[in-house]
């Protein structure tokens, strides 16, 4: 059972505008949320991360939002940088426990 | 700063044999979590060890067990390879604090069964 969901495998997008991943989940317990980005024959880096006390946080170019009635959050890239390709998880967790993955979106930024 | 390290990068195994993964994680770090990654999918979560204790473990089967040493480095063991262990295998460690949840990643095992 899938509890968080990417339902876009990729986003192509030009250099300086705005990318934008999204990501669903469907258990309403997770409380801490989280964004990584990997490299091919890296493992995920942790990018951002959101408590479900907040409904946004910000780190530079790089903005994580929450809403929790619709369980869906979506990460914001301004401006969208080539150096930005990569795949993009989104997680999610509870209690500090067990952390459950997307399966990713694959980004192209397109010079 | 030494980040995560596992060893090895890649390996070949046949259907029935066993294999031993290993991790060393980032210094001071004392909490390690082990995830499997299939083709195409996000990293599902197998177990965590937190001061030589598993604490926590995601559903797979108990012929994927653990250790964690004294130095918080790491092992995953798999017992009777099938050819759906074929995966990378991840391995990342925390410490408890205001960033616990930044799970630190190493680059991965890849595991093929044969």
């Amino acid at each position: 059972d899938q509890q968080v969901k990417q339902n876009s495998p990729s986003l192509s997008v030009q250099e300086g505008r705005i990318s934008i991943l999204n990501c669903d989940y469907t258990n309403s317990m997770f409380d801490y949320f989280l964004w990584y980005k990997k490299y091919p024959a890296e493992g995920p880096t942790f990018l951002i991360s959101i408590s479900s006390i907040k409904d946004k946080n910000e780190d530079g170019r790089f903005t994580v939002f929450l809403n929790k009635s619709a369980k869906h959050l979506s990460l914001h890239i301004v401006p969208s940088q080539p150096g930005d390709s990569a795949v993009y998880f989104c997680a999610a967790s509870y209690a500090l426990a067990q952390f459950y993955f997307g399966t990713g979106t694959s980004l192209t930024v397109i010079p | 700063e030494t980040g995560v390290t596992q060893s090895p990068t890649h390996l070949i195994k046949t259907r029935g044999q066993q294999v031993t993964l290993r991790c060393s994680s980032q210094s001071g770090h004392n909490t390690v979590s082990w995830y499997q990654q299939a083709l195409g999918q996000g990293p599902q979560f197998i177990f965590q060890y937190y001061r030589e204790e598993e604490n926590g473990r995601g559903n797979f089967p108990p012929r994927f067990s653990g250790l964690q040493f004294p130095n918080y480095s790491s092992e995953l063991n798999v017992n009777a390879l099938e050819l759906d262990d074929s995966a990378l295998y991840l391995c990342a460690s925390s410490s408890p604090g205001p960033l616990y949840n930044e799970q630190f990643f190493g680059p991965g095992t890849r595991l093929t069964v044969l």
